[in-house]
This record gives C-alpha cells, sequence and structure tokens, in this order.
C-alpha cells in the first residue's frame, strides 16, 4: 500500500514558467514533508522541506505548499529553468520509538522537464 | 558540508556472487540506510542502522543483510545475488532523535549494480 503517492510520472513546463509537483500521502502520523532533487547518476539532494505544523514554506524560487485536511502536498517552481530538470521526490517522515530515529517513506517520483 | 561516499559507482556481478556495497559517512551521523530505486517503483529502503551494531529492516529486506562494525561505515550484502537484485543502490545518513535537522537524510551518489 502506497502512503506517498505522486501520480504524476513526468511533468514538461517551459521556461520561465511556473512548476507544480504534486504528492499525496495517506499515513496521518507523517510529521514532516520533504523534496529531494534527482539527477541521472546521482544520489537525491535535499530540496526544501515543511513542518505538519506549518501550511507554507518558502526558499527562493521553490515553495512548498502543505493542505493537512486534504493530505496534499506540493512543490512550485518559479520561475522555472532548464536547470531544474530532474526527477523530483516527494517524502514523508514518521518517528520510529524502537529505533530512536526518523524513517522517510518516498513517492515514486516526478520527471520534470523544463523546456527552453 | 556532509559527505556520504560508496565504494563504487558501477559494479558488474554473476548471478549467485555474493556483494559487498560499502558506504562510508564524515558527519558522525547516528543513523545510516540503504535503499534501492528502480524506474517507477522510486526509492524503497532496505535496511537501516540507528547505532552501532544495530540494525533494523525496511520495507524490502529480503535477499540481503547490513553490517555496522564502526559508525561512520554501512555495509550493504547481497548473500548470493540474483538478476531481480539489478538496480541502484543508495546509501544514506542522518542525525539520531529530536534534534533539528533529524529527518533530512543526506545521500551517496549511489552505485549501479548489474547482475548477469
Amino acid at each position: 500500500d502506497q502512503q506517498v503517492k505522486q501520480n504524476s510520472p513526468s511533468l514538461s513546463v517551459q521556461e520561465g514558467r511556473i512548476s507544480i509537483l504534486n504528492c499525496d500521502y495517506t499515513n496521518s502520523m507523517f510529521d514532516y514533508f520533504l523534496w529531494y532533487k534527482k539527477y541521472p547518476a546521482e544520489g537525491p539532494t535535499f530540496l526544501i522541506s515543511i513542518s505538519s505544523i506549518k501550511d507554507k514554506n518558502e526558499d527562493g524560487r521553490f515553495t512548498v505548499f502543505l493542505n493537512k485536511s486534504a493530505k496534499h502536498l506540493s512543490l512550485h517552481i518559479v520561475p522555472s529553468q532548464p536547470g531544474d530538470s530532474a526527477v523530483y521526490f516527494c517524502a514523508a517522515s514518521a518517528y520510529r520509538s524502537g529505533a530512536g530515529s526518523y524513517q522517510l517513506t518516498f513517492g515514486k517520483g516526478t520527471k520534470l522537464s523544463v523546456i527552453p | 558540508d556532509v559527505k556520504v561516499t560508496q565504494s563504487s559507482r558501477y559494479l558488474v556481478k554473476r548471478t549467485g556472487e555474493k556483494v559487498f556495497l560499502e558506504c562510508v559517512q564524515d558527519m558522525d551521523h547516528e543513523n545510516m540506510f540503504w535503499y534501492r530505486q528502480d524506474p517507477g517503483l522510486g526509492l524503497r529502503l532496505i535496511y537501516f542502522s540507528y547505532d552501532v551494531k544495530m540494525k533494523e529492516k525496511g520495507d524490502i529486506p529480503e535477499g540481503y543483510s547490513v553490517s555496522r562494525e564502526k559508525k561512520e561505515r554501512f555495509s550493504l550484502i547481497l548473500e548470493s545475488a540474483s538478476t531481480n537484485q539489478t538496480s541502484m543502490y543508495l546509501c544514506a545518513s542522518s542525525n539520531a532523535g529530536l534534534a533539528g535537522g533529524a529527518y533530512e537524510q543526506y545521500f551517496g551518489p549511489g552505485t549501479r549494480l548489474t547482475v548477469t
């Protein structure tokens, strides 16, 4: 059962326009959400995150919105640039008390292509 | 900057071979993780470790084992490699507990393993 879903495998956007990547989750115990960016043949790199007690977090061109009632979050990239072309993974965090650590559950990813 | 390194970028092994994938982090992180990434399936957690000699199964531990003898090093072992273990393997590390930044995981560059 997929707890974190990214329903769009791919997205194409013109350079300069807004990119909106969506993510849905089912587990209400998730308390922190993250977006990672991954280029081919490289490991994922952390992009931006949001706590479950907030509804918006902004960092430069990147903004993440969280709608807890809908169990939905989105990543907005404005303006989109060709260098943003990558696979974006949504991840949700839950605390595992037995291990004393957080575990991330990832979505399947959305491949963003920004067209010059 | 956090650095997570993996022993090989590309590896080709034969069916039935024992395979060792090594991961080293230099930030004194308590937690270390092994994931595999497959097209259309995203990142799936194989095992993680929250302390030296401590380990927890992730979502897909079958066919794998792990070893953590030192804090900075986490090894993934394929006891008898099979073709369905052909994948990209990613190692990650993070801080422990409820301290700030505990949610964020830092990834290595990945090892592309092909089992023939």
